[in-house]
C-alpha cells in the first residue's frame, strides 16, 4: 500500500518546539520527503531523508525509521510564519516516482 | 535552484468553457512532469504524469479525455480542463523533478487556482 498518516491539526506557542509525526506503509521505499505549504501557495521543500536517523537542517530537523515506517519533523523556535501545512510524502514508483502526499497537518503558531 | 513556472496563476471562466495551464521548466529539462490537484484543505492528489513525447499516463479516475496534457517539449507541459464545470474548481500545480542533477526532490509551479462559474 501507499498510505501515509499525520496527524490532522496541531497548535504551538511562538519559540516553542514541535514535532509533527508521520506513520507511512509503502511496498518500495525511496526516501521520505516533508514540504511546508502555506494556503494557496505551493508547496517548498524542507527535507528528504532516506537513512534512518535525524537529519538537522537550521531549526527544521527531520527523523526517519524505515523499520517501523515513522517519520517526524521537528520545528525548533517556532515563530509565527511557521503557521503552516506540513506535508510527509514519498515517491510513489508505481506513478513515475511521483510524491505521494499525507493528508497533512495544519500547523498553527500562537502568540 | 530550479524553477518550475506556472501559469496562469488563477483564471475564473464560465461552465463549458476549456481552460490551458502551462507548466515550464526554466533552467532544466524535464522529460517527466507531475500535475497534482487540490481542494480546499485536501492534500495533494496526483491526476496524471506528463512525458515528454509520449502519452500522458493518468491515475485511477482522471478522466484523460477531460484533462488533456500535451507535453511536447522538455520544457513544457500543458493541461486543459475541457468543458469545465464548478466541479472542476480547484488548485492545480504542476512538478518536475531534474534529473541530470540527480536531485530527488520534486520542484513545484506556483499554482493555478481554477475558478469555474
Amino acid at each position: 500500500g501507499q498510505n501515509i498518516d499525520q496527524p490532522t491539526e496541531m497548535t504551538a506557542t511562538e519559540g516553542a518546539i514541535v514535532q509533527i509525526n508521520c506513520t507511512y506503509q509503502t511496498s518500495g521505499f525511496n526516501g521520505l520527503f516533508w514540504y511546508q505549504q502555506h494556503a494557496g501557495e505551493a508547496p517548498t521543500f524542507l527535507s528528504y531523508n532516506v537513512l534512518d536517523g535525524l537529519e538537522e537542517k537550521g531549526r527544521f530537523s527531520s527523523f526517519l525509521s524505515r523499520s517501523k515506517g515513522y517519520s517526524y519533523l521537528l520545528l525548533k523556535e517556532l515563530q509565527m510564519k511557521d503557521s503552516a501545512s506540513y506535508l510527509c510524502a514519498h515517491p510513489n514508483s508505481n506513478s513515475g516516482y511521483a510524491l505521494n502526499f499525507g493528508k497533512g497537518t495544519s500547523l498553527l503558531v500562537t502568540p | 535552484g530550479a524553477v518550475v513556472s506556472q501559469h496562469p496563476s488563477w483564471v475564473i471562466c464560465k461552465s463549458g468553457t476549456s481552460v490551458k495551464i502551462e507548466c515550464r521548466s526554466l533552467d532544466f529539462q524535464a522529460t517527466t512532469m507531475f500535475w497534482y490537484r487540490q481542494f480546499p484543505k485536501q492534500s495533494l492528489m496526483l491526476m496524471a504524469t506528463s512525458n515528454e513525447g509520449s502519452k500522458a499516463t493518468y491515475e485511477q479516475g482522471v478522466e484523460k479525455d477531460k484533462f488533456l496534457i500535451n507535453h511536447a517539449s522538455l520544457t513544457l507541459s500543458t493541461l486543459t480542463v475541457t468543458s469545465a464545470h464548478p466541479e472542476d474548481s480547484s488548485f492545480y500545480i504542476c512538478s518536475a523533478r531534474d534529473y541530470i542533477r540527480g536531485n530527488e526532490k520534486l520542484f513545484f509551479g506556483s499554482g493555478t487556482q481554477l475558478s469555474v462559474l
